[in-house]
Formats: C-alpha cells, sequence, structure tokens
C-alpha cells in the first residue's frame, strides 16, 4: 500500500515551546490529509481536513489558533502546536488520501509529551 | 453525530480459538464502515470495509458483515495467531471527503 510517513514519531518539549509534526505522502499526491489525536484508551478524534492548498476545516472544540494545519503541498501537511502546555500531550495521528472516496493511509503517529 | 462502540479490551484468547470483536454504530445516511489493525510500533492499517448493506468485508482470514437492520459490523476470524495481536479499531466514514469516526479500539493479545 500506499506509504505516509510522519515525523518525528515521539517529541518532548518544554511548556510554552511550539512543536512541529510533518506528515508526508511518499508515493502518491494528498489532495487530502486529515490529523486526528488519541488519548490514552480513547478513540482517534478528528481535529481537522486540509485540502492542498486551502484553509483547514477543523472540528467543533477544536482551537485553530494553537493548532496551526498547513497543506502547501501535494505531499506534505505540517501541524504545528503552538505554546504547548501539559495538557496537549497526546498521539496524533495524520493520514492522507489520494482523492474523493479514495482510501486513506495513516502515518505512524506522534507522541508529543509537553513538561 | 455519529458514533462507533466496541467492546473494550483487552480480549486475551489462546492460539487457534475463534474470536469475535463487537462493533456497533450510530450515522445517519449510509456510512462506509472499516476496521484498521495498529500492530505494536506501527500506524494505521485498512484491514478491511465494506461501503453497502450486506456486504462482507474480508482480509487475511478476518471477516465483517454490514448489517444495517442491526447497525453492526463484527469483526470475526476462525482461528487467530499470535501475530493477530494488535489493537483493533472500527469506524465510519459518512463521505469520501470526511474523515473517519472511530471507535475507542480492542487491544487483542493472543497467547500459544
Amino acid at each position: 500500500g500506499a506509504v505516509v510517513s510522519q515525523h518525528p514519531s515521539w517529541v518532548i518539549c518544554k511548556s510554552g515551546t511550539s512543536v512541529k509534526i510533518e506528515c508526508r505522502s511518499l508515493d502518491f499526491q494528498a489532495t487530502t490529509m486529515f490529523w486526528y489525536r488519541q488519548f490514552p484508551k480513547q478513540s482517534l478524534m478528528l481535529m481537522a481536513t486540509s485540502n492542498e492548498g486551502s484553509k483547514a476545516t477543523y472540528e467543533q472544540g477544536v482551537e485553530k489558533d494553537k493548532f496551526l494545519i498547513n497543506h502547501a503541498s501535494l505531499t506534505l501537511s505540517t501541524l504545528t502546536v503552538t505554546s504547548a502546555h501539559p495538557e496537549d500531550s497526546s498521539f496524533y495521528i495524520c493520514s492522507a488520501r489520494g482523492g474523493h472516496g479514495v482510501q486513506a493511509f495513516f502515518g505512524q503517529g506522534t507522541r508529543l509529551t509537553v513538561v | 453525530g455519529d458514533s462507533v462502540t466496541q467492546m473494550e479490551g483487552p480480549v486475551t484468547l489462546s492460539e487457534e480459538a475463534f474470536l469475535t470483536i463487537n462493533c456497533t454504530y450510530t450515522a445517519t445516511g449510509y456510512p462506509s464502515l472499516f476496521w484498521y489493525v495498529q500492530y505494536p510500533g506501527e500506524g494505521l492499517q485498512l484491514l478491511l470495509k465494506a461501503t453497502k448493506a450486506d456486504d462482507k468485508g474480508s482480509n487475511k482470514g478476518f471477516e465483517a458483515t454490514y448489517r444495517k437492520e442491526t447497525t453492526s459490523f463484527h469483526l470475526e476470524k476462525g482461528s487467530v495467531q499470535v501475530s493477530d495481536s494488535a489493537v483493533y479499531f472500527c469506524a465510519l466514514e459518512r463521505g469520501g471527503a470526511d474523515g473517519l469516526t472511530f471507535g475507542k479500539g480492542t487491544h487483542l493479545i493472543i497467547q500459544p
């Protein structure tokens, strides 16, 4: 299957700093990318949907000024957690889709710990 | 809103046992239904899917049938192996451009 690479796989940062997570589709063009967040023993919750060249659409309750999403090219989307706090510690997962109705592929996820 | 409910884990079975992981959903319209698997240290992988009522998805010995009347999509396998140990997620998608709605995941442990 297609490959989606997410980097870094884990990161520890100090409270108040910003962290950028990258999601790349390695062998296909991703017209749509999705960002999810997973708390321990909870389901993946969709945070936002981004289409290449457009502003991301955020789910209700997700702060768009805190979780900045950029999808500037067909192979790269980034999620920046700004002014991170301990409650932002979580597992973040991206997925990428090559077109409407096409299967989405998932990255390995990023474990963020804010201390 | 949409929701997916799946049985809590962990589920522990012996090798060659029969597996059922229950999944029910709530959604308007006619969603597509999926089972994803996450092996330790890896990303989610699509295991199987069904896009309309009475469809049966199957892969690697796993099966699930889309039952609209009971809003269910239970995952089954006749004889599990140690290598099937993983976390299994049931999910639905309402439209091709939408993200997925996931259940909480079921941790499956298969003992030799």
